[in-house]
């Protein structure tokens, strides 16, 4: 059963454009969302995170969307650089007290020169 | 910048040998979690530790996987024995109590042949 899907396994840009990163989720019980970047033989550094009361949360360059009713969010980034490459991984929590993840699968973004 | 650590970095082992991981998380990071990410994956969670205290181990297969917190600090993972499917990335991760941002180390690849 998987709560946390990232249909894309992989996506690329050219630098400079927007990379648009998409998550869907199935259970409503979630009401935080986390992205995390993800370089080979590292562990996931903590990107960006919106809490379900909010509909957009914005950090430079790392822009989330969640949209409740679609089970949706997204992660743009804009622009996007070389060093943005990596796997994205979109995560989900239920209950705001440090509770477990649910994780996507991931998806391998490469931003190209 | 506080780090989470974990060692070793990699550990190649045979089936049916004992194997560990340790990981110190950030100090003053009350509660501590034990994934496990299979190669294009997400990371899954095995257990949950608030200080010394397990939360949360309803997916760590407990006939072959030990975790153990004893002080509140650091954290041991243990298999024994290991089976070939056991060959992952183990995570160590931890967070402030309350907190839903969890903070990654770099994990442990672990090879059984």
């Amino acid at each position: 059963d998987q709560q946390v899907k990232q249909n894309s396994p992989s996506l690329s840009v050219q630098e400079g454009r927007i990379s648009i990163l998409n998550c869907d989720y199935t259970n409503s019980m979630f009401d935080y969302f986390l992205w995390y970047k993800k370089y080979p033989a590292e562990g996931p550094t903590f990107l960006i995170s919106i809490s379900s009361i909010k509909d957009k949360n914005e950090d430079g360059r790392f822009t989330v969307f969640l949209n409740k009713s679609a089970k949706h969010l997204s992660l743009h980034i804009v622009p996007s650089q070389p060093g943005d490459s990596a796997v994205y991984f979109c995560a989900a929590s239920k209950e705001t007290s440090g509770s477990r993840l649910t994780f996507g699968e991931g998806t391998q973004l490469t931003v190209n020169p | 910048e506080a780090e989470v650590a974990q060692s070793p970095r990699y550990k190649i082992t045979e089936k049916s040998q004992a194997v560990a991981f340790w990981c110190d998380p950030i100090s003053g990071h009350a509660t501590l979690y034990w994934y496990r990410q299979i190669l294009g994956q997400g990371p899954e969670l095995l257990v949950q530790f608030q200080d010394e205290s397990v939360v949360d181990d309803s997916q760590l297969p407990k006939d072959r996987f030990s975790a153990e917190r004893l002080k509140g600090v650091d954290s041991t993972l243990k298999i024994q024995p290991a089976e070939l499917g056991d060959s992952a990335m183990y995570l160590c991760a931890s967070s402030l109590q309350g907190s839903d941002t969890q903070y990654f180390g770099p994990g442990t690849r672990l090879t059984v042949l």
